[in-house]
């Protein structure tokens, strides 16, 4: 299996935008779709955004997610930061040799 | 509205087996296109996917603990059952069910339940 690699925090103020990168180790990231997470704690993980850019129910279109071949990575763009939107963000992929599916190790991101 | 609520033990003794359930409502297990994964999350880590059953029972698992992993179902009681053996302390966390379903391409886990901690500990 591959890994995916996500910086491990990032911080930025209200209003502005953040960008969280994830890394897939080995083969493309455009093999496979990725799917991101959000979770605050003492809470489950919820959908933000899969199939690399589509958003999931109910999430503003203040998120948008992309890929980018050259550097093999996925990325989930916050614009419009808000205070609500601190928290721990998943990325995660599969293998489609196996249908595992692969969790990077999360970004925590503080809105200060 | 879709909801998946895991239950199981809190506490389970290292070489035991733990049995969790997830219980959903509010669609089919049998519905195509749609399957039940089971995710572990250990403190303060990132998650963990185990385990995924399909609409069709076809089953898939981590294959790094594919030995000790099984999943199964009953559809009478909208229920999927995840069984792990030998249970260690590094095998502590949150297990989660989550749904998945596929979306244009691919699945996507678009519910999850609210988990149950699992504490490995003599």
């Amino acid at each position: 299996n591959f890994m995916l690699t996500q910086p491990h925090s990032v911080s930025e103020s209200p209003g502005k935008t953040v960008t969280i990168s994830c890394t897939r180790s080995s083969g493309s990231i455009a093999s496979n779709y990725v799917q991101w997470n959000k979770q605050r704690p003492g809470s489950s993980p919820t959908p933000v955004i899969y199939e690399y850019k589509e958003r999931a129910a109910g999430v503003p279109d203040r998120f948008s997610g992309s890929i980018d071949s050259s550097s093999n990575s996925a990325s989930l763009t916050i614009s419009g930061l808000q205070i609500e939107d601190e928290a721990d963000y998943y990325c995660q992929s599969y293998d489609s040799s196996n249908q595992n599916v692969i969790f990077g190790g999360g970004t925590r991101l503080t809105v200060l | 509205q879709v909801t998946l609520r895991e239950s199981g033990p809190a506490l389970v003794k290292p070489t035991q087996t733990l049995t969790v359930t997830c219980t959903v409502s509010g669609f089919s297990l049998t519905t195509r296109g749609l399957c039940v994964n089971w995710i572990r999350q250990p403190p303060g880590k990132a998650p963990e996917w185990l385990a995924r059953i399909d609409w069709d029972e076809d089953q898939y698992y981590n294959t790094s603990l594919r030995s000790r992993l099984t999943i199964s179902r009953d559809t009478s009681k909208n229920q999927v059952v995840l069984r792990v053996t030998n249970m260690d302390p590094v095998d502590t966390g949150t297990y989660y069910c989550a749904r998945a379903q596929l979306a244009n391409y691919y699945y996507y886990m678009d519910v999850w339940g609210k988990g149950t901690t699992v504490t490995v500990s003599s």
